[in-house]
């Protein structure tokens, strides 16, 4: 069974430039994670969909990430303008149900910003 | 304060040995606790699930104090593939909480 999918892999951009994330939960997993990673840090939830809807995005920065999940299954991460402090590991995630259940994770996205 | 702490690590021990992680946490509503296992440049994925009676896996022993709100992680007879950072997570309703994680180094 394919894991989640990620990509691209790798993104370098240059600060006030826009960059998109794109991620494929596993098939049949109703409920989606996009998670910051910064360098020395744990993970921390940007926002978690349930099929389309996005039931809690409460730590995505709204003036310059923007998500969707248009079809409740693939998703996109934008960020728009870029700041050096963007550059981390951003990484999605995905459950079966409510999340409550084992979340797995893609290979993630190491933007850099410069 | 940070929800999950961690030891600071990192730890560098023989192949072998015995080595212990320690965690606590701060939210005593929190429902579910479980370390991953993040190699350099990977994703985390399960180690395994903790519970109030303790649990093993192999080499592997969690335990948890939910009066202490402390989490722990032995592994024994350290191999060299279990070099990696291990995340102490608690959820607390939907979301997962990360430790930023402690690193492990085994050396032969």
């Amino acid at each position: 069974e394919a894991g989640v999918v990620q990509s691209p892999r790798y993104k370098i951009i240059e600060k006030k430039q826009p960059v998109a994330f794109w991620c494929n939960p596993i098939s049949g997993h109703n409920t989606l994670y996009w998670y910051l990673q910064n360098l020395g840090q744990g993970p921390e939830l940007l926002i978690r969909y349930e099929n389309e809807e996005a039931v809690d995005d409460s730590q995505l920065p709204k003036d310059r990430f923007s998500a969707e999940r248009l079809k409740g299954v693939d998703s996109t991460l934008k960020i728009q303008p870029a700041e050096l402090g963007d550059s981390a590991v951003y990484l999605c995630a995905s459950s079966l149900g409510k999340g409550t259940d084992t979340q797995y994770f893609g290979p993630g996205t190491r933007l850099t910003v410069l | 304060r940070k929800e999950v702490e961690q030891d600071p690590g990192p730890f560098n021990v023989p192949e072998g040995a015995t080595v212990a992680f320690n965690c606590t946490y701060s939210n005593s509503a929190s429902q579910s606790f479980f370390w991953y296992r993040q190699d350099c440049r990977k994703e985390p994925k399960l180690l395994m699930s903790v519970y109030s009676s303790g649990n093993e896996d192999g080499r592997f022993t969690a335990q948890l104090n939910r009066a202490s709100q402390y989490i722990s992680l032995l592994i024994r007879d350290s191999k060299l593939s279990d070099s990696a950072t291990y995340l102490c997570v608690v959820r607390s309703g939907y979301a997962l909480n990360f430790g930023k994680g402690t690193s492990l180094l085994v050396t032969p």
